[in-house]
């Protein structure tokens, strides 16, 4: 398994307050992503990072923003969280070439009050 | 644009049974195909993928065939296992949308003893 790790595993914010969750693989991958999952709606693409200093929208971006300073570390943060972003949150990393694996990490929960 | 689809679950099955779980998809140009599979309470693992038409992946006793002409890529395996209960899911890469992998919305699979 790649080595993808997500911190914090679980949490629990109040509505308004900004929230930032850390992703960081060890496998100098180029490419890193931002998934939310949800009942009903599968795992949907929130932004990716194809290099460093280098992101772009995902399909449900409204309320998120992502930074990536090294290649290991790929931040995704929530402004102001609203309910709407209760969810489970994974990363994901790749080296980039078409047909090869996406690791993903074991998730964030992440509750807003 | 880019778009799986899967049928819904959930799905039971007795244990020994056949499995089949049926996914299409819409893509331009020549995308590749995943199955990953995710346990209760755990990340996502890759089950197996397919980067061109008619090739077969296969792993654990589970197949799936890259069908361009039909635009499909069903799961398939002979006998389920009460183990193999899980949620599974359809996706797929396309270099047009920087290789994120664009995902089904899952089907639960439940197998009873």
């Amino acid at each position: 398994d790649a080595g993808i790790t997500q911190s914090p595993r679980h949490k629990v914010t109040e509505t308004g307050t900004p929230v930032t969750l850390r992703c960081h693989q060890t496998e100098n991958h180029r490419y890193m992503y931002w998934y939310r999952q949800d009942p009903g709606h599968g795992l949907r693409l929130i932004h990716y990072s194809y290099g460093v200093k280098d992101t772009d929208k995902g399909e449900v971006s409204d309320g998120y923003s992502v930074s990536r300073s090294k290649t290991e570390d790929f931040l995704l943060t929530l402004e102001s969280a609203t309910s709407s972003q209760t969810s489970v949150y994974f990363c994901a990393s790749e080296d980039g070439f078409s047909g090869n694996t996406i690791y993903f990490g074991e998730g964030s929960w992440l509750t807003v009050v | 644009g880019n778009s799986v689809t899967q049928m819904e679950g959930p799905v039971t099955l007795s244990e020994e049974a056949f499995l089949t779980i049926n996914c299409t998809y819409t893509a331009t140009g020549y995308p590749s195909l995943f199955w990953y599979v995710q346990y209760p309470g755990e990340g996502l693992q890759l089950l197996l993928k397919a980067t061109k038409a008619d090739d077969k992946g296969s792993n654990k006793g589970f197949e799936a065939t890259y069908r361009k002409e039909t635009t499909s890529f069903h799961l398939e395996k002979g006998s389920v296992q009460v183990s193999d209960s899980a949620v599974y899911f359809c996706a797929l890469t396309n270099s047009n949308s920087g290789y994120a992998l664009n995902f089904g919305k899952g089907t639960s699979l439940l197998v009873t003893p």
